[in-house]
């Protein structure tokens, strides 16, 4: 069965400073990754996607995150970090071999500090 | 840039009533989608609905929930007998094919039910 795990349900990094947000997934298949962001009172956004192409995938905004096979990990990284970048940010992961279901982490509210 | 449409974006409803819950998905996508985010909880897929029928269900959308489209644009959730518990936010999403590969989901702004 395929899940995903958000290691920190909230993360704090001043402005200008690098963002590491960390997720790690269970798939019995060959996965789809993905990083959502909502910021507040919004709908979820795509941030990015990894789809069995290159293991690093640039997203919108800065973003980028990594597949890690090794280490079932797809961390979403910026370099700097700006103000408007506070939100909750969700990995999911959907099965290749599924092809309608996609499953949340439980998300990391990411806070910017001036 | 097409998006997705919800509407309510806030319904106020008091227990034991029926609510419908409707979204306009993106024109040319095939596959259409519910969840629900209980405040403070991780997004929960609910349903997805594919060729007029549901291709899949989780084990939240028992039988007092129903899903439709009834025509070819909009896409409602039903809610038969609401619950206190069924107080959260319900997205929906849609997609031009399957979730995997390079058919990402696009969600709507949701609509925040809250039940009296």
């Amino acid at each position: 069965a395929q899940s995903v795990t958000q290691l920190d349900s909230h993360v704090s990094v001043s402005e200008g400073t690098p963002v590491l947000l960390r997720c790690n997934y269970s798939s019995s298949y060959s996965p789809s990754l993905f990083w959502y962001v909502q910021h507040p009172n919004k709908g979820l956004q795509l941030l990015l996607k990894y789809t069995s192409a290159a293991t690093l995938v640039k997203g919108i905004n800065g973003f980028e995150a990594e597949f890690k096979k090794s280490e079932t990990s797809f961390h979403l990284t910026k370099p700097s970090a700006h103000m408007s970048d506070a939100a909750e940010y969700f990995c999911v992961v959907s099965d290749a071999n599924r092809d309608d279901k996609i499953i949340f982490g439980k998300g990391t509210r990411l806070h910017i500090l001036p | 840039e097409p998006e997705v449409t919800q509407t309510p974006s806030h319904q106020v409803t008091q227990m034991g009533q029926e609510v419908i819950l409707r979204c306009v998905p993106i024109s040319n996508h095939l596959y259409f989608y519910w969840y629900r985010q209980i405040l403070g909880q991780k997004v929960e897929f609910l349903v997805s609905f594919y060729n007029n029928e549901i291709s899949e269900k989780s084990e939240i959308f028992d039988d007092q929930f129903s899903v439709e489209r009834p025509d070819g644009s909009n896409f409602t959730l039903k809610i038969r007998s609401t619950k206190l518990e069924d107080s959260a936010m319900y997205f929906c999403a849609s997609s031009e094919a399957a979730a995997s590969a390079s058919y990402e989901q696009y969600f709507g702004p949701g609509t925040r039910l809250t039940v009296t």
